[in-house]
């Protein structure tokens, strides 16, 4: 399997404008999260889906922030308008259960907003 | 809030020796405890989780887990270059999530 992929990689925007993340979790997971992470907060759960439905999005900071998962193989987190205090590094990860099972996670994508 | 509480460091540890990392946690709920390595610039990967209090043991890796004190700990025997990274703990179970802490610094000095 290939893992879990995430696109892009790098993602430089202007503050403003959309930023739309993309994420692929490995076959068979039926679970996938979304974190952030920053040198002064550190790895933070944004959202998480369980059969491509969103469980729980207390984590997600603002309503500038959505998450779709539309079909098992695919997902999408969406800033909208962004701003520079979302400068971080975005991590999807999938596993096949959430709790007692290890997480499998994507290259991530390094998002600067100037 | 829950919390997953560790030292950021950095801890430096001559190679050869024995690291040893901490972690506390707030939810007396938490089942399942998991230490992932993370290298710079990279995503973090599973090096070892344990569910029961007690140790557990995985080649030069040992986690230990105390419920009672909400303490996790993970040792590092024979301490080398190689094992330089960012540990983080995490804590899942209770309420479905797994909740990282900001994670150890730690230096292996050749």
């Amino acid at each position: 399997d290939a893992g879990v992929i995430q696109s892009p990689r790098h993602e430089v925007t202007e503050m403003g404008q959309e930023v739309t993340l993309r994420c692929k979790p490995i076959s068979g997971h039926d679970y996938l999260f979304w974190y952030r992470q920053t040198m002064m907060r550190g790895l933070e759960l944004l959202i998480y889906f369980n059969n491509n439905v969103p469980i729980d999005d207390s984590g997600m900071p603002e309503d500038r922030f959505s998450a779709k998962m539309p079909n098992a193989s695919f997902s999408t987190l969406k800033i909208q308008p962004s701003e520079p205090r979302d400068s971080a590094v975005y991590f999807c990860a999938s596993s096949r259960d959430f709790g007692s099972e290890k997480l499998f996670f994507g290259s991530g994508t390094q998002l600067s907003v100037l | 809030q829950k919390e997953v509480e560790q030292n950021s460091g950095p801890l430096s540890v001559p190679e050869g020796a024995i690291a040893s990392l901490n972690c506390t946690y707030s939810d007396r709920g938490s089942q399942s405890f998991f230490w992932y390595r993370q290298y710079s610039g990279k995503s973090p990967e599973l090096i070892m989780f344990i569910y029961s209090n007690g140790d557990k043991e995985d080649g030069r890796f040992t986690a230990q887990l105390n419920k009672a004190s909400q303490y996790v700990s993970l040792l590092i025997r024979d301490s080398q270059p190689s094992d330089s990274a960012t540990y983080l703990c995490a804590v899942g179970g209770g309420d479905d999530k797994i909740i990282f802490g900001k994670g150890t610094r730690l230096h292996i000095l050749p």
